[in-house]
């Protein structure tokens, strides 16, 4: 579906090296998420934003940080990459009016 | 935080045969959502349960809310074969952060 999107789909990169992968919605909604998906341990919530320049932390934040200058990108930011973070990143943002997540496609980053 | 358990783990069945899968958490909750996830595909949205309601349909689906146990199972009925994809269960934590369980994996046999 239209709507949220994520780029890149696929990244390959070396240790040590940045990383930014960027979520892009056109529905003007409030909150966003980033979530990584690993084999094991289901979808964990990295950091969400519940505005433009509003920024939290979830329960795997280390590693990362997040940025919302505009209300329809938010970003993610691995400072300097590690293997441990090699996953499937999802992005993500909220209804406002029921609460439900739509998802994009998933980033899928090999760190080596 | 909190997350949502699901049980089983993994189901496989036949085609035209009912599943059946249960989540469980830990603490109060504003609501409970069901999401599937095809393989290489981002999660979609299958249904809503608020916590003062104790079920709902949506087509195939027939979810339960039981908060006294702190749980929820949804029904899929007749299952297809398209019907094959992971299911989470996310518990919506009043804080508008959405936890999610660790998947059920489900197979539809033809």
């Amino acid at each position: 579906d239209a709507g949220i999107t994520q780029s890149p789909r696929h990244k390959v990169t070396e240790t040590g090296t940045p990383v930014t992968l960027r979520c892009h919605q056109t529905e003007n909604h409030r909150y966003m998420y980033w979530y990584r998906q690993d084999p094991g341990h289901g979808l964990r919530l990295i950091h969400y934003s519940y505005g433009v320049k509003d920024t939290d932390k979830g329960e795997v934040s280390d590693g990362y940080s997040v940025s919302r200058s505009k209300t329809e990108d938010f970003l993610l930011t691995l400072e300097s990459a590690t293997s441990s973070q090699t996953s499937v990143y999802f992005c993500a943002m909220r209804q406002d009016s029921t609460g439900e997540l739509f998802f994009g496609e998933g980033s899928r980053l090999t760190v080596l | 935080s909190q997350q949502g358990e699901e049980d089983p783990q993994a189901l496989s069945i036949q085609e035209g045969e009912n599943a059946t899968m249960n989540c469980s958490y830990k603490t109060s909750i504003n609501n409970l959502q069901w999401y599937r996830q095809n393989s290489g595909r981002g999660l979609v949205h299958l249904i809503l349960i608020r916590s003062n309601e104790r079920e709902k349909h949506s087509g195939r689906l027939r979810v339960t809310l039981d908060t006294s146990k702190k749980s929820s199972s949804l029904l899929i009925t007749a299952s297809r074969a398209a019907d094959t994809a992971s299911y989470f269960c996310a518990t919506d934590e009043r804080n508008n952060r959405l936890a999610f369980g660790k998947g059920n994996q489900v197979v539809v046999i033809p």
